[in-house]
């Protein structure tokens, strides 16, 4: 069964600091599909990064990075020079894809960390 | 604008009342999500369905259920035997099938059961 564990529940950081959000999971698979979400208090969950597991390349979109390691199950979403407006609850997700039947799998989600960025 | 659209935004009801949840998208997605939230945890997938006329239950389906008539909506009605049905419910889409495509999120709707 797959899982995924956000052990930061909260974290509070002072805008500019850099801050990394941390997620471990867990599957039997080789073939699974890792996933960040951004919820901002308006509610509606905003797709940030898609990566497959054969894809280990470190990823930067502007102040935003991900470092994928597969040796560690960890995929952590570091934000740097924070503002204001990065504060929200992130949620880190994975999928396993396919089952031997051909059925697609389903995501499965963090409990999610919450994020404040205080002025 | 294309996107995904639930109503209404709050919603409060009686407890023993069955009440459905709108969803809509205009992105010609074929599948389609409802996904449970409560109070500092993730997403529980509630149903989905993978295209029209069809739908499968998702971890927590008990005292919900789905139509899937057309691919633009998929309404989820919570029904009177879902015992703690006050939680926040999301909508999602992907262009194709199953959890390896990202999914496009609804504004949410905010369930009050009293």
């Amino acid at each position: 069964a797959q899982k995924v564990t956000q052990a930061q529940t909260e974290i509070s950081v002072v805008e500019k600091e850099d801050v990394t959000l941390d997620c471990v999971y867990e599957t039997r698979d080789t073939t699974y599909y890792l996933f960040w979400y951004k919820q901002p208090p308006s509610g509606e969950l905003v797709f940030l990064i898609r990566r497959n597991s054969f894809d280990e390349q470190n990823e930067i979109s502007g102040r935003y990075s991900w470092n994928f390691q597969k040796s560690t199950s960890s995929f952590n979403f570091t934000i740097t020079a924070s503002q204001v407006v990065d504060s929200a609850v992130y949620f880190c997700a994975l999928s396993e894809g396919y089952s031997f039947s051909g059925s697609a799998r389903q995501l499965t989600f963090g409990s999610g960390t919450q994020l404040t960025v205080l002025p | 604008d294309g996107g995904i659209t639930q109503s209404p935004k709050y919603l409060f009801r009686k407890e023993g009342q069955n009440v459905t949840l709108s969803c809509e998208q205009n992105l010609n997605h074929d599948a389609m999500y409802w996904y449970r939230q409560d109070p500092g945890q993730g997403l529980r997938l509630i149903y989905y369905s993978q295209i029209v006329n069809d739908f499968q239950k998702g971890d927590i389906a008990e005292g919900y259920s789905v139509s899937r008539e057309k691919k633009e909506s998929f309404p989820l009605t919570v029904t009177s035997a879902q015992k703690n049905p006050t939680a926040f419910y999301l909508c999602a889409s992907s262009q194709y099938p199953g959890g390896t495509y990202e999914q496009y999120f609804g504004p949410g709707t905010r369930l009050t059961v009293t």
